[in-house]
């Protein structure tokens, strides 16, 4: 049972790029969870999907950021214009109403 | 507004040595979490902690809830150098919903 997989791993953008994290939730899981990391501080909340729908996006900033977990397909976490304050490890984790698994995040640099 | 909070934030301790690492959280919660981050890595879940008295052992890692006091312990014994990580505990106020992080506390084993 492969766990959550994300890509890229490792994603370099210039200011005002567009960004596109992917999360595949473990085989089974239906709720997906996307955190930002900033460098030497914990893990925040973005936002919480289960398929076609936002069940919770109060830790998302309003402008830029949007997500979405499709029917078919991975989650995807798409930062628009991005800026050098978006640097960060973003994280993806999915659930089956139990323990919330992570995966190996995606380390976003913004030159 | 949920907050939790970790201390110490940093700890560095002999191999051999016993030490306990708190997490305070501020609202009733149904579970909570403990993971450890290795540098540049993801998350890898210790342990979830499900009812008050809740105590869970996993070779020299130890963690236990107060749901009264809304604290939870880690207790690590006879440190050895292989535990030498950042720990975050997080907090889960209901089922299937988002995670709000402690600071993390990072615990560096010396020889």
């Amino acid at each position: 049972n492969a766990g959550v997989m994300q890509n890229p791993r490792h994603l370099v953008r210039r200011r005002g790029q567009e960004a596109r994290l992917r999360c595949s939730p473990m085989k089974g899981h239906s709720h997906v969870y996307w955190y930002r990391q900033l460098p030497e501080e914990g893990l925040k909340f973005m936002v919480y999907l289960q398929k076609e729908n936002i069940i919770d996006e109060s830790g998302m900033p309003k402008e830029r950021f949007s997500a979405e977990f499709p029917k078919e397909g991975p989650s995807i976490l798409r930062i628009q214009q991005v800026v050098r304050g978006d640097s960060a490890a973003y994280f993806c984790a999915s659930s089956d109403r139990e323990t919330q698994y992570f995966g190996p995040g995606t380390r976003l640099l913004v030159l | 507004e949920l907050k939790v909070e970790q201390n110490p934030l940093f700890l560095s301790m002999q191999e051999g040595k016993n030490y306990t690492i708190y997490c305070n959280y501020s609202t009733t919660s149904d579970r909570l979490y403990w993971y450890r981050q290795d540098p540049g890595k993801s998350l890898e879940s210790l342990f979830v902690l499900l009812s008050n008295g809740a105590v869970k052992q996993e070779g020299r890692l130890m963690a236990s809830l107060d749901t009264k006091a809304r604290l939870s312990t880690l207790h690590i014994t006879a440190a050895v150098h292989d535990l030498s990580a950042t720990y975050f505990c997080a907090v889960e106020p209901g089922t299937a919903s988002k995670l709000t992080f402690g600071t993390g506390t990072r615990l560096q084993v010396t020889l």
